[in-house]
């Protein structure tokens, strides 16, 4: 059984702090990484993809990727208070296996 | 591409009857995938088809769920009959190749009385 694993928050961060968000996930054979944004009744969006170990950057956004600890996490440099959501950690081997998502709230 | 579109976007039914959830995927993309989200158990997938053809149904809660894709541009998934713990939200999602990014629909918001 694949499973991966966040924080449930809720993680408060003050506006213009870096938000730290952590995920770790089970399948050793997993290849493919993701983190997806949900608010509050919307679908998720798809907010950065990464492959390799290390980090890749994406704007305000920078994830990390260890295989070797099998864990990923996802920085959100300078937050604002539109940051304020639900992200979801998501794993591919195959479909995409997901965590039940750490909840963001940047106060004003 | 107007994405992944669903419907309905709401439905109240009343325990025992039957619903259909329907999902149209993004043209071109070869993979469905129906995920059911609580706030207890986050997002979960219930069953997935790669070129219409189904390929894993193990996370079909029960025998009252059923799901099918006639064509390329069309899938249903079924409960018969409805229960109050069905009460979900129900995301199709759709890639191209099984391992990419999946695009989500809007949900279909599901209450079972």
């Amino acid at each position: 059984q694949k499973e991966v694993e966040q924080n449930s928050g809720p993680l408060s961060v003050p506006e213009g702090a870096i938000a730290s968000l952590n995920c770790t996930y089970s399948d050793r054979g997993s290849q493919s990484f993701f983190w997806y944004r949900q608010y509050s009744g919307k679908s998720p969006e798809l907010i950065m993809f990464i492959y390799s170990n290390g980090d890749k950057e994406d704007g305000r956004f920078t994830a990390q990727l260890n295989k070797a600890s099998q864990y990923v996490s996802l920085l959100i440099r300078d937050s604002q208070p539109s940051d304020s959501a639900t992200y979801l950690c998501a794993v591919s081997e195959g479909p995409l296996v997901f965590g039940k998502g750490t909840r963001l709230s940047v106060i004003a | 591409d107007a994405g992944v579109i669903q419907s309905p976007r709401h439905e109240v039914t009343e325990m025992g009857q039957e619903v259909t959830l329907r999902c149209k995927p993004i043209s071109g993309h070869d993979y469905l995938f129906w995920y059911r989200q609580t706030m207890m158990r986050g997002l979960e997938l219930l069953i997935y088809f790669n070129n219409n053809v189904p390929i894993d149904d193990s996370g079909m809660p029960e025998d009252r769920f059923s799901a099918k894709m006639p064509n390329a541009s069309f899938s249903t998934l079924k409960i018969q009959p409805s229960e109050p713990r069905d009460s979900a939200v129900y995301f199709c999602a759709s890639t191209q190749g099984g391992t990419t990014e999946a695009f989500f629909g809007q949900g279909t918001r599901l209450t079972v009385v």
